[in-house]
């Protein structure tokens, strides 16, 4: 049982919208910055967002994440079928002293 | 390009020890602006954080794992690694190194750079 909460699987059509939900506490997304990552099986985890709206260099602006209280979300726009993915959250959680992360949402591009 | 590499024994048997390298190239251990670690992913589960470190040696740990758990760096090869003692099944996972970087809370927890990984098994 992941501490952060996200939906198992999304999915929308090419070139539509999609947004990921990652639901916590006040321990953790309540009170401290959030990542968004992106794993392609076979290949290494992307780092997509960082505190909870900032995308690194070479990230589109397709990708983008907000927080209210403690929910986070990423939407992704103009979705492509390279987008199909597993997408987590992660942030500290001041309670348990530990990094934690989401339980992972698929994503599918129909 | 920063490039993490996961090395180490795939099959660990129960209650012996668990050790994994991660060789960083293209980029310095060293660097004063990271740190450096340590996440799992059990089969169906989700990621979990097992430690993090700096070149300096100075460690923090998962506190559910930290009994278990050492993390070293040898900066002179570029690698730092992980040692997980008496393993059991529930320790079956894919294993990944990442850097970290410093979020604007100054919490070194950004994993800006993965490794793709390594499976390890643990099996009589």
């Amino acid at each position: 049982q992941s501490v952060l909460t996200q939906p198992p699987s999304v999915s929308a059509a090419p070139g539509q919208k999609v947004t990921i939900s990652c639901s916590g506490s006040s321990s953790n997304i309540g009170n401290n910055y959030l990542s968004w990552y992106q794993h392609l099986p076979g290949t290494a985890h992307k780092l997509l967002i960082y505190d909870n709206n900032k995308r690194p260099s070479g990230i589109p602006d397709r990708f983008s994440g907000s927080k209210s209280g403690t929910s986070a979300t990423l939407g992704i726009t103009g979705l492509q079928t390279g987008d199909e993915a597993d997408y987590y959250c992660g942030t500290w959680d001041s309670s348990l002293s530990a990094w934690v992360f989401g339980g992972g949402t698929k994503l599918t591009v129909l | 390009q920063l490039q993490l590499q996961e090395s180490g024994p795939g099959l660990v048997k129960p209650s012996e020890t668990l050790s994994l390298t991660c060789s960083v190239s293209g980029g310095s251990i060293s660097s004063s602006s990271h740190y450096w670690g340590w996440i799992r992913q059990p089969p169906g589960k989700g990621l979990e954080w097992i430690g993090s470190l700096y070149y300096s040696g100075s460690t923090y740990y998962n506190p559910s794992l930290k009994s278990r758990v050492t993390i070293s760096v040898d900066t002179s090869k570029n690698q730092f690694s992980l040692r997980l003692s008496s393993v059991t099944a529930a320790d079956t996972a894919v294993y990944y190194c990442a850097r970290l970087s410093a979020d604007s809370s100054g919490y070194y927890g950004i994993k800006d750079s993965w490794g793709q990984g390594t499976l390890v098994t643990v099996s009589s």
